[in-house]
């Protein structure tokens, strides 16, 4: 398995303002995930960072919305910049362990008033 | 894209009743997942089954690859089982990436 924290677990966040959200994991991996779920709806893939490499971001998210860093093997930020009420989610942050296992951190609650 | 079906939508069990729980995928894969999302939003990871079968306590679930469907058996069902159901699917390796469906939520009466 995997221990994976994430911080911050909540916030309300002011519209135009970002956030940015830790994750950290308990020892080395090569790809990091992060994923974003809606109110009710499921995950959808937001970017993959790779160490030492720019992130792969999927259709629909940019980069200037969703910056990401992955300075090492155990630790990545996701940035959601000039929030809007529509980014209200649970930005989900995973990876990829033994026998290509995926596990999950806790998840970070962001509510944009 | 992979199409990711998931089915019944919603299921409302009493508990010590048993379900299945479907998944249909729209492409080939080698890489397939089940996961229970807890009410408190925690996603668990309940198997990597990109085919066979296999068990775990009172869960088992069968991926049919080459009929491109997964099923996922819940027996004696307890209300700590409710929640939302994904399955996802996608591939290994260097694109490794996983489609979720859009979920199952279950509801165990006591």
């Amino acid at each position: 398995s995997a221990v994976i924290s994430q911080k911050p677990s909540r916030d309300i966040c002011q519209r135009g303002t970002s956030l940015t959200i830790q994750c950290q994991v308990d020892s080395q991996v090569t790809m990091m995930f992060w994923y974003r779920q809606q109110p009710g709806q499921s995950l959808t893939l937001i970017a993959t960072a790779n160490q030492g490499s720019e992130a792969t971001y999927e259709s629909g998210f940019v980069i200037d919305k969703f910056p990401i860093s992955r300075p090492n093997l155990t630790f990545s930020t996701l940035t959601v910049s000039n929030m809007s009420p529509e980014d209200s989610s649970i930005y989900l942050c995973s990876v990829e362990r033994l026998h290509d296992t995926i596990y999950f951190g806790e998840g970070s609650w962001l509510t944009v008033v | 894209g992979i199409q990711v079906e998931q089915s019944p939508p919603d299921l409302i069990l009493q508990e010590g009743a048993n379900s299945t729980l479907r998944c249909n995928f729209s492409d080939s894969v080698n890489n397939l997942q089940w996961f229970h999302q807890n009410p408190w939003g925690q996603l668990i990871n309940l198997f990597y089954i990109p085919s066979g079968t296999k068990q775990n306590g009172r869960l088992s679930a069968t991926t049919v690859a080459t009929e491109r469907y997964s099923l996922l058996y819940i027996s004696s069902s307890q209300t700590t089982d409710s929640g939302v159901y994904f399955c996802a699917v996608g591939f290994t390796g260097a694109n490794s990436k996983l489609t979720f469906g859009k979920g199952i939520t279950l509801s165990v009466r006591p």
